[in-house]
């Protein structure tokens, strides 16, 4: 059965500090990972990764993809909060299309 | 900029009655998706479609059923509404194939009392 797990599913931070997070997957003929972030809305696209190694940058924004040990990161640096979301990854496998989807990363950042 | 429409924000109904929730996308998108979101269990697919009157199971089809007649709207229908299907309900949209990035709606917060 497919799987993506996300860490850690919430953390506090104050504005400035630096979030790293986590998405591991097991998931049957992975082609892509993808990161949203959710306000109190519709989940918008980030990054779309398909290649291992190569990072992905917008902004303050960066996430890479290690397909040898099936995880990828996250990060957000300088944070800001207008950063505080709900951040979903998610994995495209062997049905083109379909997306499995993580639980989720709640990200609080405090003034 | 691709638009995906949801019929209402927030809904609240009785036990038993039949609920229809509906989406439309405006950017000619052959796949839409119909997800349920809620706390700790991230979003979970119920139905998706790839063409007009086709349509497919996903990791929790049971209590729901789909109705896509044409390509840009695809309606979420539940039968006899129960309340533990009080969830916020997200629809979402892609192109066929060459991409996995799906366009979401707003989401639909519905409650069965």
């Amino acid at each position: 059965e497919d799987k993506v797990v996300q860490s850690p599913l919430s953390l506090v931070v104050h504005e400035g500090d630096t979030v790293t997070l986590n998405c591991s997957y097991e998931v049957t003929n992975f082609r892509s990972l993808l990161w949203y972030k959710q306000e109190k809305k519709a989940p918008t696209f980030l990054f779309m990764l398909t290649s291992s190694g190569i990072e992905k940058k917008s902004g303050r924004l960066s996430s890479i993809l290690d397909k040898k040990e099936l995880f990828s990161i996250l990060n957000i640096t300088a944070t800001q909060t207008g950063d505080s979301a709900v951040y979903l990854c998610a994995v495209g496998g062997v049905s083109w299309g379909k997306l499995q989807f993580g639980a989720g990363t709640q990200v609080v950042v405090t003034p | 900029d691709v638009k995906v429409t949801q019929s209402s924000r927030y809904l609240v109904k009785r036990t038993g009655e039949k609920v229809f929730l509906e989406c439309v996308q405006d950017m000619d998108h052959e796949n839409m998706f119909w997800y349920r979101q809620d706390p700790g269990l991230g979003l979970r697919l119920i139905y998706f479609s790839y063409d007009v009157k086709m349509k497919e199971k996903g990791d929790i089809p049971e209590g729901y059923s789909v109705s896509r007649e044409k390509k840009e709207r695809f309606s979420l229908i539940l039968e006899s509404a129960s309340t533990n299907q009080t969830s916020m309900y997200l629809c979402a949209s892609s192109r066929l194939a060459g991409t996995y990035e799906q366009y979401f709606g707003p989401g639909t917060r519905l409650t069965v009392t």
